[in-house]
């Protein structure tokens, strides 16, 4: 059973730094990308970052373009997102989700996580 | 970037009732347009992929089409558990981009 936790939100003042986790068990990691997405309350969702298989290729919204960095660690099944310069607009549970991907049906996000809230204030 | 366009942003509905929202993509986007349902408090759904395909487990009164710029998703009888947010994800290039979500009420 695909099974993925995030970790890691909390308040944290603007300017500041988060580092957010997600484990994933129930499959084999490294056989996907993995993607991070936002909805910050009352809003709609918001794709962040997807990274592919090995870690050697990642993707960014614009709104989070060098501020924001995704990684993995294959070995313990693992993705993060080093959050920088945060700002009251990031405000938004995280969730991360499985990222499936097929040349001729494109990708898509099979399995999320519940969440973890970031909350930017001063 | 690709820009989604998503009508309506809310609707009333009753059980029974045949559902349809609708996306717009701002240029071709094949059929990379995928399909989530949203709940307060609870992780996204995926619904459906590919613009057509029915997630497994997903019930069949679910279905999507279309495929270019407009994209459907209609829910052929709406159950009490489906009043929730509908949010459309094109991810025909590298930069994805969900539509604004509808929310059946």
């Amino acid at each position: 059973q695909v099974q993925l936790v995030e970790s890691g939100g909390g308040l944290v003042k603007p300017g500041g730094s988060l580092r957010l986790s997600c484990a994933a068990s129930g499959f084999t990691f490294s056989d996907f990308y993995m993607t991070w997405i936002r909805q910050a309350p009352g809003k709609g969702l918001e794709w962040i970052s997807y990274i592919t298989y090995s870690g050697t290729e990642m993707s960014y919204a614009d709104s989070v373009k060098d501020r924001f960095s995704i990684s993995r660690d294959n070995a313990k099944n693992s993705i993060y997102l080093q959050m920088n310069s945060l700002r009251a607009e990031d405000t938004a549970i995280y969730y991360c989700a499985r990222h499936r991907r097929e040349l001729t049906r494109g990708d898509w996000l099979d399995s999320w996580g519940p969440g973890t809230l970031v909350t930017v204030s001063s | 970037d690709i820009q989604m366009t998503q009508s309506p942003s809310s609707l009333s509905a009753s059980v029974g009732d045949r559902v349809t929202i609708t996306c717009r993509a701002s240029q071709s986007i094949s059929r990379f347009l995928n399909w989530y349902q949203v709940k307060p408090g609870k992780a996204p759904k995926l619904l459906i992929y590919a613009a057509s395909i029915l997630q497994n487990g997903v019930p069949s009164r679910f279905s999507g089409s279309g495929s270019g710029t407009d994209f459907t998703l209609t829910i052929t009888s709406l159950q009490s558990e489906d009043f929730a947010s509908y949010y459309c994800l094109q991810t025909y290039n590298n930069l994805w981009t969900f539509g604004q979500g509808t929310k059946v009420e």
